[in-house]
Protein backbone atom coordinates (compact mmCIF):
# COMPACT_ATOMS: atom_id res chain seq x y z
CA UNK A 1 0.00 0.00 0.00
CA UNK A 2 1.40 3.57 -0.50
CA UNK A 3 2.80 5.34 2.27
CA UNK A 4 3.55 9.22 2.75
CA UNK A 5 7.05 9.26 3.96
CA UNK A 6 8.87 11.83 6.61
CA UNK A 7 12.27 12.69 7.10
CA UNK A 8 13.44 12.55 9.84
CA UNK A 9 11.75 10.89 12.43
CA UNK A 10 12.96 12.90 14.97
CA UNK A 11 15.23 16.25 15.38
CA UNK A 12 16.55 18.40 18.28
CA UNK A 13 17.68 21.90 17.52
CA UNK A 14 18.65 24.64 19.49
CA UNK A 15 16.40 27.86 19.21
CA UNK A 16 16.78 30.34 16.24
CA UNK A 17 18.42 27.27 13.83
CA UNK A 18 16.45 26.78 10.76
CA UNK A 19 15.01 23.13 11.06
CA UNK A 20 13.42 21.31 7.55
CA UNK A 21 11.24 18.52 7.28
CA UNK A 22 10.79 16.95 4.35
CA UNK A 23 8.15 14.35 3.06
CA UNK A 24 7.19 12.21 0.14
CA UNK A 25 3.98 11.78 -0.39
CA UNK A 26 1.98 9.47 -2.50
CA UNK A 27 3.20 9.69 -5.85
CA UNK A 28 -0.44 10.45 -7.87
CA UNK A 29 -1.69 12.68 -5.33
CA UNK A 30 -2.21 16.35 -6.48
CA UNK A 31 -2.64 18.10 -2.82
CA UNK A 32 -0.06 18.27 0.34
CA UNK A 33 -0.54 19.25 3.32
CA UNK A 34 1.25 20.13 7.17
CA UNK A 35 -0.12 19.35 10.00
CA UNK A 36 1.33 19.91 14.06
CA UNK A 37 0.39 18.34 17.33
CA UNK A 38 1.66 19.73 19.97
CA UNK A 39 2.14 17.19 23.12
CA UNK A 40 -1.00 16.45 24.77
CA UNK A 41 -3.15 18.36 21.95
CA UNK A 42 -4.91 18.93 19.17
CA UNK A 43 -3.47 18.27 15.71
CA UNK A 44 -3.77 21.57 14.05
CA UNK A 45 -3.94 22.27 9.80
CA UNK A 46 -0.79 24.53 9.67
CA UNK A 47 -0.45 24.58 5.12
CA UNK A 48 -1.97 22.53 2.42
CA UNK A 49 -0.46 23.18 -1.56
CA UNK A 50 -1.61 22.75 -4.64
CA UNK A 51 0.34 23.34 -8.51
CA UNK A 52 3.50 24.25 -6.55
CA UNK A 53 1.69 27.09 -4.57
CA UNK A 54 -0.28 27.24 -1.03
CA UNK A 55 -3.82 26.83 -1.35
CA UNK A 56 -4.23 27.75 2.17
CA UNK A 57 -3.17 28.67 5.44
CA UNK A 58 -3.72 28.80 9.08
CA UNK A 59 -2.79 31.68 11.13
CA UNK A 60 -0.80 29.42 13.03
CA UNK A 61 2.10 29.16 9.31
CA UNK A 62 3.34 32.84 9.81
CA UNK A 63 6.48 34.37 8.24
CA UNK A 64 8.88 31.82 9.73
CA UNK A 65 7.26 28.77 7.89
CA UNK A 66 7.71 28.18 4.47
CA UNK A 67 6.51 25.05 2.15
CA UNK A 68 8.45 24.12 -1.46
CA UNK A 69 8.64 21.53 -3.59
CA UNK A 70 11.78 21.16 -4.65
CA UNK A 71 11.49 18.43 -7.29
CA UNK A 72 8.45 16.91 -8.07
CA UNK A 73 8.64 14.33 -4.97
CA UNK A 74 9.63 15.67 -1.80
CA UNK A 75 7.73 18.26 0.08
CA UNK A 76 9.53 20.03 2.67
CA UNK A 77 8.47 22.19 5.78
CA UNK A 78 10.85 24.56 6.59
CA UNK A 79 11.15 26.78 9.87
CA UNK A 80 13.51 29.58 9.62
CA UNK A 81 14.28 30.12 12.96
CA UNK A 82 12.59 27.83 15.57
CA UNK A 83 11.04 28.90 18.88
CA UNK A 84 10.65 26.77 21.99
CA UNK A 85 6.94 26.71 21.43
CA UNK A 86 7.35 24.82 17.61
CA UNK A 87 8.40 21.64 19.52
CA UNK A 88 5.98 19.19 18.06
CA UNK A 89 5.01 15.88 15.97
CA UNK A 90 4.83 17.47 12.61
CA UNK A 91 2.89 15.37 9.97
CA UNK A 92 2.69 15.71 6.28
CA UNK A 93 -0.22 14.20 4.77
CA UNK A 94 -1.00 14.32 0.88
CA UNK A 95 -4.70 13.30 -0.72
CA UNK A 96 -5.74 12.26 -4.57
CA UNK A 97 -8.31 14.98 -4.58
CA UNK A 98 -8.20 18.27 -4.55
CA UNK A 99 -11.22 21.21 -4.62
CA UNK A 100 -10.98 21.31 -8.41
CA UNK A 101 -11.18 17.93 -9.19
CA UNK A 102 -14.08 15.73 -8.89
CA UNK A 103 -16.11 15.03 -5.88
CA UNK A 104 -17.35 17.38 -3.17
CA UNK A 105 -14.86 19.79 -1.81
CA UNK A 106 -13.62 18.79 1.55
CA UNK A 107 -14.36 15.14 0.68
CA UNK A 108 -10.49 13.86 0.41
CA UNK A 109 -9.52 11.22 2.58
CA UNK A 110 -5.62 12.53 3.51
CA UNK A 111 -2.86 9.76 4.29
CA UNK A 112 -0.40 11.04 6.63
CA UNK A 113 2.95 10.35 6.84
CA UNK A 114 4.53 8.49 10.92
CA UNK A 115 5.29 12.35 11.70
CA UNK A 116 8.70 13.85 12.37
CA UNK A 117 8.73 15.01 15.76
CA UNK A 118 10.77 17.98 16.59
CA UNK A 119 12.25 19.11 20.25
CA UNK A 120 13.76 22.99 20.32
CA UNK A 121 15.98 23.53 23.32
CA UNK B 1 -15.24 28.34 13.00
CA UNK B 2 -15.62 25.10 12.96
CA UNK B 3 -14.91 22.81 16.08
CA UNK B 4 -14.68 19.37 17.46
CA UNK B 5 -15.12 17.58 20.88
CA UNK B 6 -13.96 14.68 21.86
CA UNK B 7 -15.05 14.44 25.71
CA UNK B 8 -12.84 11.64 26.80
CA UNK B 9 -9.55 11.52 26.78
CA UNK B 10 -9.63 7.90 27.55
CA UNK B 11 -11.75 5.07 27.13
CA UNK B 12 -11.79 1.66 28.52
CA UNK B 13 -13.50 -1.50 27.28
CA UNK B 14 -13.15 -5.45 27.85
CA UNK B 15 -11.98 -7.42 24.64
CA UNK B 16 -15.60 -8.84 23.27
CA UNK B 17 -17.81 -5.60 24.54
CA UNK B 18 -19.26 -3.09 22.34
CA UNK B 19 -16.89 0.03 22.33
CA UNK B 20 -18.11 3.82 21.51
CA UNK B 21 -15.91 6.55 20.64
CA UNK B 22 -17.76 9.85 21.23
CA UNK B 23 -17.28 13.17 18.90
CA UNK B 24 -19.49 16.14 18.56
CA UNK B 25 -18.95 18.79 16.20
CA UNK B 26 -19.92 22.43 15.72
CA UNK B 27 -19.77 23.88 11.93
CA UNK B 28 -21.93 26.21 9.84
CA UNK B 29 -22.56 24.04 6.95
CA UNK B 30 -23.02 20.80 6.13
CA UNK B 31 -19.94 19.17 7.80
CA UNK B 32 -18.13 15.96 6.02
CA UNK B 33 -16.76 13.84 9.22
CA UNK B 34 -13.74 11.49 9.36
CA UNK B 35 -12.62 9.47 11.95
CA UNK B 36 -8.61 8.69 12.16
CA UNK B 37 -7.12 6.25 14.33
CA UNK B 38 -3.13 6.48 15.41
CA UNK B 39 -0.99 3.51 16.39
CA UNK B 40 2.25 3.86 18.03
CA UNK B 41 5.07 5.36 15.95
CA UNK B 42 2.40 5.53 12.98
CA UNK B 43 0.68 8.51 11.35
CA UNK B 44 -3.00 8.95 10.99
CA UNK B 45 -5.26 6.18 9.01
CA UNK B 46 -8.54 6.73 7.66
CA UNK B 47 -11.00 4.93 9.15
CA UNK B 48 -14.15 6.09 7.63
CA UNK B 49 -16.28 8.99 6.60
CA UNK B 50 -19.74 11.15 6.17
CA UNK B 51 -20.54 12.88 3.43
CA UNK B 52 -24.15 12.38 2.74
CA UNK B 53 -26.89 10.07 1.87
CA UNK B 54 -27.23 7.02 5.07
CA UNK B 55 -26.45 7.94 8.52
CA UNK B 56 -24.66 4.53 9.38
CA UNK B 57 -21.34 4.04 7.85
CA UNK B 58 -18.80 1.50 7.98
CA UNK B 59 -15.10 1.52 7.78
CA UNK B 60 -12.08 -0.22 8.43
CA UNK B 61 -11.61 -3.28 10.69
CA UNK B 62 -15.07 -3.49 11.56
CA UNK B 63 -15.56 0.27 12.71
CA UNK B 64 -19.18 2.25 12.51
CA UNK B 65 -19.94 5.46 12.76
CA UNK B 66 -23.33 7.22 13.34
CA UNK B 67 -23.80 10.94 12.07
CA UNK B 68 -26.83 12.41 14.03
CA UNK B 69 -27.17 15.80 12.75
CA UNK B 70 -29.73 16.71 15.55
CA UNK B 71 -27.28 15.68 18.15
CA UNK B 72 -24.39 16.93 16.15
CA UNK B 73 -22.73 14.18 16.85
CA UNK B 74 -20.97 11.64 15.01
CA UNK B 75 -19.98 8.64 17.23
CA UNK B 76 -16.77 5.70 16.53
CA UNK B 77 -18.62 2.63 17.36
CA UNK B 78 -17.90 -1.56 16.91
CA UNK B 79 -20.01 -4.29 18.28
CA UNK B 80 -17.47 -6.61 19.65
CA UNK B 81 -13.95 -5.16 20.76
CA UNK B 82 -10.42 -6.18 19.77
CA UNK B 83 -7.23 -6.14 21.75
CA UNK B 84 -5.78 -5.03 18.76
CA UNK B 85 -8.35 -2.21 18.24
CA UNK B 86 -5.98 -0.67 21.32
CA UNK B 87 -4.75 3.32 20.14
CA UNK B 88 -5.35 6.65 19.68
CA UNK B 89 -8.52 7.82 17.81
CA UNK B 90 -9.49 11.19 16.43
CA UNK B 91 -12.86 12.46 15.19
CA UNK B 92 -12.40 15.21 12.28
CA UNK B 93 -14.39 17.18 10.16
CA UNK B 94 -14.67 19.77 6.95
CA UNK B 95 -16.69 21.62 5.64
CA UNK B 96 -15.08 22.24 1.95
CA UNK B 97 -14.27 25.67 2.31
CA UNK B 98 -10.62 27.18 2.99
CA UNK B 99 -7.87 24.57 2.55
CA UNK B 100 -10.33 21.15 2.79
CA UNK B 101 -7.86 21.25 6.25
CA UNK B 102 -9.26 18.85 8.71
CA UNK B 103 -10.32 20.05 12.02
CA UNK B 104 -9.24 17.33 14.88
CA UNK B 105 -10.68 16.50 17.67
CA UNK B 106 -7.59 16.02 20.83
CA UNK B 107 -7.90 12.47 20.32
CA UNK B 108 -8.98 9.54 22.84
CA UNK B 109 -7.01 6.63 23.99
CA UNK B 110 -8.92 3.52 23.32
CA UNK B 111 -7.51 0.91 25.70
CA UNK B 112 -8.95 -3.12 25.40
CA UNK B 113 -8.21 -4.98 28.21
CA UNK B 114 -7.80 -9.02 27.16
Amino acid sequence: EPEVTQTPSHQVTQMGQEVILRCVPISNHLYFYWYRQILGQKVEFLVSFYNNEISEKSEIFDDQFSVERPDGSNFTLKIRSTKLEDSAMYFCASSELGRIAGGPPGANVLTFGAGSRLTVL
Amino acid sequence: AQSVAQPEDQVNVAEGNPLTVKCTYSVSGNPYLFWYVQYPNRGLQFLLKYITGDNLVKGSYGFEAEFNKSQTSFHLKKPSALVSDSALYFCAVSTGGGADGLTFGKGTHLIIQP
